[in-house]
């Protein structure tokens, strides 16, 4: 059955660090991947979004995310967090199939520390 | 120009009450989509339509109706609303494509039902 793992529910990182969220997926077919972010009282933005070609894919914001089909993943990255990046960060991945919609992972909450 | 729209923002009534949102979307899509959100973050898709065709109806009580008088409109209409409804619903659109379909998100409504 089609999947998305966020295994970090919450994370906590300074300000100025660098930032990595986590997300495996598990779909048979060539997947459509997918990064939104939600601010706290907001809706859901995209950041970035997988769909073929280059692996590294660039998303507003200053983040990207990588593809690799061999382990499975797509985790997103910032090489610097700024105190407005706190949110809630869901990964997804679009089932093609008979129901053509969003699989989503359970969300990674992002504190960031001044 | 706001993409995808909902009314009301905020939604506070009592149990047994029967209530509405409204989702408007101006991106010319074909597809629009309603989720629940609870208080943990997850999000749950409930109904999607596909040119004014209901698509998906994932396991929704029927106390939920959505209707779509047109590709650019789905509403939700809640009957004898009960406790376990207080959420946050979101509504969504995308565009019917042979690769993936990238979903755009409304606002929100946050439903407190009392």
């Amino acid at each position: 059955a089609q999947s998305v793992t966020q295994p970090d529910i919450h994370i906590t990182v300074s300000e100025g660090a660098s930032l990595e969220l986590r997300c495996n997926y598990s779909y048979g077919a060539t997947p459509y991947l997918f990064w939104y972010v939600q601010s706290p009282g907001q809706g859901l933005q995209l950041l970035l979004k997988y769909f073929s070609g280059d692996t590294l894919v660039q998303g507003i914001k200053g983040f990207e995310a990588e593809f690799k089909r061999s382990q499975s993943s797509f985790n997103l990255r910032k090489p610097s967090v700024h105190w407005s990046d706190a949110a809630e960060y869901f990964c997804a991945v679009f089932n093609a199939g008979n129901n053509r919609k969003l699989i989503w992972g359970l969300g990674t909450s992002l504190a960031v520390n001044p | 120009d706001t993409a995808v729209s909902q009314t009301p923002k905020y939604l506070v009534t009592q149990m047994g009450n029967d209530k509405s949102i409204k989702c408007e979307q101006n991106l010319g899509h074909d597809t629009m989509y309603w989720y629940k959100q609870d208080s943990k973050k997850f999000l749950k898709i409930m109904f999607s339509y596909n040119n004014k065709e209901l698509i998906i109806n994932e396991t929704v009580p029927n106390r939920f109706s959505p209707k779509s008088p047109d590709k650019a409109h789905l509403n939700l209409h809640i009957n004898s609303l009960e406790l376990g409804d207080s959420a946050v619903y979101f509504c969504a659109s995308s565009q019917t494509e042979r690769s993936g379909e990238t979903q755009y998100f409304g606002p929100g409504t946050r439903l407190l039902v009392l």
